[in-house]
């Protein structure tokens, strides 16, 4: 079974510019989430979907960040202009569904680097 | 916002010791606890989901225990190998959502 793909690995940015991350699921999977992590912080929930309908995005940057999941399989998280506090480690998980004791499966992460 | 705590930070142990590190978290707010082990690199990869006060969880040299009432969980890595070093965080899941620890960075020593 293929895990969650994320991609790019690694980017590096001006402040202001836009940035776009891509995140595939385990296919069957309905529910996505993109996480933030900031260096030497716990990963921190921005958005969580089921299908593709937004279930929480009570922390999510809405000036600046959005993210989609058009067909209800992969999704793109987005930043727009980027800020210096934005750099962090940018994570997507898949779960089969939404079940609140369901594993979710983490992609390798996109390392985004502000300058 | 949770407050999940992991301690310690981080650790360094020599290959062949056995070492334990703790999450801390609000009981009031317990549905179940997560741990994951993430190693450079590469995805976060889920160990342990417990729910029971009590809870007692192994994988191979690696286990878990859980104490909902005062709000703690401990992970033993017994017989610690260069492979299992990596960050290991924990999260509370409230039922709502996952609130993570800041994770305990462990590096064995061969």
């Amino acid at each position: 079974e293929a895990g969650v793909a994320q991609s790019p690995r690694y980017k590096i940015i001006e402040k202001r510019q836009s940035v776009a991350f891509w995140c595939n699921p385990i296919s069957g999977h309905a529910t996505l989430y993109w996480y933030q992590q900031i260096l030497g912080q716990g990963p921190k929930l921005l958005i969580q979907f089921q299908n593709n309908g937004v279930v929480d995005d009570s922390q999510l940057p809405k000036d600046r960040f959005s993210a989609e999941r058009l067909k209800g399989v992969d999704s793109t998280l987005k930043i727009q202009p980027a800020k210096l506090e934005d750099s962090a480690v940018y994570l997507c998980a898949s779960s089969l569904n939404s079940e609140v004791l369901e594993t979710q499966y983490f992609g390798p992460g996109t390392r985004l680097l502000v300058l | 916002i949770l407050n999940v705590e992991q301690s310690p930070q981080s650790l360094h142990v020599q290959e062949g010791d056995s070492t334990n590190f703790t999450c801390s978290f609000p009981s009031s707010n317990f549905y179940a606890l997560h741990w994951y082990r993430w190693e450079t690199a590469k995805s976060p990869e889920a160990l342990f989901v417990m729910t029971l006060n009590g809870d007692e969880k192994k994988k191979g040299r690696i286990s878990a225990t859980l104490n909902t009432k005062e709000g703690y969980s401990y992970l033993y890595i017994k017989g610690s190998q260069p492979e299992d070093s990596a960050t290991y965080l924990c999260a509370l899941n409230t039922g709502n959502q996952f609130y993570f620890g800041t994770g305990t960075s462990l590096t064995v020593i061969p």
